[in-house]
């Protein structure tokens, strides 16, 4: 049972418009979300990361919203650029276990020039 | 240079025959993992490894073994009794404390002929 999902496999944008990503969870025991970003035959590297203390959280062109009540969380990227495409994960952990991350299966995010 | 090394990048083996790969980091991080990614896939975690001399099942660890024996180094081997052993394999590391992300490796494509 995937405790974390990524309901868009995949996104298309126009270079300068805001690209929104979505991850919703099961687990209300979860209390730390990150994103990763993901190129073709490379390992993901971190994006951005919110702690449940929080509701949003910046850097830059990367921004991260929490919605614990609705077990969601999102990436917004303003303004997108042609370099921003690339798969995008969402991961989850829990203060029981916060050694162990559980990620979405990813989404396509797509920027046209 | 910091970070962690996976090598090498392309494997190939034949069917039948067991294959192990590499994992190194300098990061001095105690956590360790293993994902494997298969295409439009998700990262699916083998193995895990809070501490030297301990390591954790993940999802879908069976037709695999690890080893943690140096903080260092967490080896994966690929049996012959993974049934489609052919994917993209991923290690990572966490510092082990709350409220941090994980880092990963450049990933190596096993190819199973």
């Amino acid at each position: 049972d995937q405790q974390v999902k990524q309901n868009s496999p995949s996104l298309s944008v126009q270079e300068g418009r805001i690209s929104i990503l979505n991850c919703d969870y099961t687990n209300s025991m979860f209390d730390y979300f990150l994103w990763y970003k993901k190129y073709p035959a490379e390992g993901p590297t971190f994006l951005i990361s919110i702690s449940s203390i929080k509701d949003k959280n910046e850097d830059g062109r990367f921004t991260v919203f929490l919605n614990k009540s609705a077990k969601h969380l999102s990436l917004h990227i303003v303004p997108s650029q042609p370099g921003d495409s690339a798969v995008y994960f969402c991961a989850a952990s829990g203060a029981s276990n916060f050694n162990k991350f559980y990620f979405g299966s990813g989404t396509k995010l797509n920027v046209k020039p | 240079d910091g970070g962690i090394t996976q090598s090498p990048k392309y494997l190939f083996r034949k069917e039948g025959q067991n294959v192990t790969l590499s994992c190194e980091q300098n990061l001095n991080h105690d956590a360790m993992y293993w994902y494997r990614q298969d295409p439009g896939q998700g990262l699916r975690l083998i193995y895990y490894s809070q501490i030297v001399n301990d390591f954790q099942k993940g999802d879908i660890a069976e037709g695999y073994s690890v080893s943690r024996e140096k903080k260092e180094s967490f080896p994966l081997t690929v049996t012959s009794a993974q049934k489609n052993p052919t994917a993209f394999y991923l290690c990572a590391t966490a510092s082990g404390s709350p409220y941090n992300e994980q880092f990963f490796g450049p990933g190596t494509r096993l190819t199973v002929l």
